[in-house]
């Protein structure tokens, strides 16, 4: 049969509210990072992305904050809405490597 | 703009049984394509890889090949599935080297 899936972190967050949801990375070679959306039964969407040569990069409603010195990348959300639940992971990806590590997600909860 | 397709969206079929999934992406020349499984919560596992027509990594040993007769073009297959392939899998491109794209999923189930 299948195997019991991980219990994902959940942050829960108040509509109208901010929300931060961090990644730790593990590769300090890895010179590009992306977060992805993924709502229930649905393929990932790209939500945004930064290179290594940046700290911090805007979208609508969201910023990517990178740290390099401790390998840690946020994704802020602004005036979180109802449509903003989903589970949200990271990605990295290095030089000379057509793969993307994936990591496992937060589950984002907004309460109206 | 690029589109990527995958079909079907969801299928049941019995164990020992073969299995074809097809993805196809528009908008775009000679993009590197990869097929993923996620098992209900899991993250992605990467199954196979192509950067070209005809050439694929395998990342996982298992009873599931992959071909790339065209350029835009990337097919799953098993000729006798295992109660143990039930999950999501993705199809995403991506251009040279950088941020991949998914398609929709298909949700498969070996009963």
């Amino acid at each position: 049969g299948e195997n019991v899936g991980l219990h994902l972190p959940t942050l829960s967050v108040q509509e109208g509210d901010n929300s931060i949801i961090n990644c730790a990375y593990s590769n300090s070679a890895s010179d590009y990072f992306i977060w992805y959306k993924q709502e229930s039964g649905k393929g990932p969407q790209f939500i945004i992305d930064i290179r290594s040569n940046m700290d911090k990069r805007q979208g609508q409603r969201v910023t990517v904050l990178l740290n390099k010195t401790v390998k840690h990348l946020s994704l802020q959300i602004a005036a979180t809405q109802p449509g903003d639940s989903a589970v949200y992971f990271c990605a990295e990806g290095g030089a000379g490597s057509y793969q993307l590590t994936f990591g496992k997600g937060t589950k984002l909860s907004v309460i109206p | 703009s690029q589109t990527i397709h995958q079909w079907p969206a969801t299928l049941v079929q019995p164990v020992g049984s073969p299995l074809s999934l097809e993805c196809t992406v528009e908008g775009t020349s000679n993009p590197n394509l990869y097929w993923y499984r996620q098992a209900a919560g899991r993250g992605l596992q990467l199954l196979f890889y192509s950067v070209g027509i005809g050439q694929i990594s395998s990342e996982v040993p298992q009873n599931l090949s992959a071909s790339r007769p065209q350029d835009r073009q990337f097919i799953l297959s098993s000729k006798k599935l295992l109660l143990s392939d039930s999950g999501f899998y993705l199809c995403a491109w991506s251009p040279l080297r950088g941020e991949q794209y998914f398609g929709p999923g298909t949700r498969l189930t070996v009963t």
